[in-house]
């Protein structure tokens, strides 16, 4: 059963990158259909879709978050990473690793739902 | 982009009820849209993808309706451990797979 799991510093400071690592385990980062995300959850808000990365290399991400956001992955660790630049005290929030799955049909992708998740690593934005 | 929207905010209902809640896409997705549960502290819970499709393990009291822009989370007999948020996400369109702001379930 595929486990997800973030870490990465719960404090950063204003203007600094914001960065977290997500570590696969019981089953291969690299495996068909699946697409790799990263979510945030401001406490007492709603869930905010940052970007997603395939083991191709691949990333989409959120256009609100412009280019602060990289996401990279790192198949010989089985993780895959998100930094933030620029950090301000709107970045303050949990974040989530997800797994989501996708089949293609035609050459074209149909993407599906996120069905593993992390438990979630609290980030405070703070001097 | 695709902005999703969901009704009511939050409602409150008993054990037993029947409970539906709408989400709205802002343009046609298709059948690409998932449900996800949210109890406090807790990492969300896929429930329906595609619109439709159960994920495994979940109770066949949920169910998922609806394609284009209109969808439907319906709960036939809430039980107690039903009692948490609920939030759409539309997989339809790139870059941003853009969540509905959620709708809180609780006890009346």
């Amino acid at each position: 059963q595929v486990q997800l799991q973030e870490s990465g510093p719960g404090l950063v400071k204003p203007s600094q990158t914001l960065s977290l690592t997500c570590s696969v385990s019981g089953g291969s980062i690299t495996s068909d259909s699946y697409y790799w995300s990263w979510i945030r959850q401001p406490a007492g808000k709603g869930l905010e879709w940052i970007g997603r990365i395939y083991t191709s290399g691949s990333t989409n991400n959120n256009p609100s978050l412009k280019s602060r956001v990289t996401i990279s992955v790192d198949t010989s660790k089985n993780q895959f990473s998100l930094k933030l630049t620029s950090v301000t005290a709107a970045d303050t929030a949990v974040y989530y690793c997800a797994r989501g799955f996708y089949r293609v049909r035609g050459g074209i992708g149909e993407y599906y739902g996120l069905d593993v998740w992390g438990q979630g690593t609290t980030v405070t934005v703070s001097s | 982009d695709i902005q999703m929207t969901q009704s009511p905010s939050s409602l409150s209902a008993s054990v037993g009820d029947r409970v539906m809640i709408t989400c709205r896409a802002s343009q046609d997705i298709n059948s690409f849209l998932n449900w996800y549960q949210q109890k406090p502290g807790k990492a969300p819970k896929l429930l329906i993808f595609a619109a439709s499709s159960l994920q495994h393990g979940v109770p066949s009291r949920f169910r998922g309706n609806g394609s284009g822009t209109h969808f439907t989370l319906t709960i036939s007999s809430l039980q107690p451990e039903d009692f948490a948020a609920y939030y759409c996400q539309q997989t339809y369109s790139a870059p941003e797979f853009t969540f509905g702001p959620g709708t809180k379930v609780d006890i009346k």
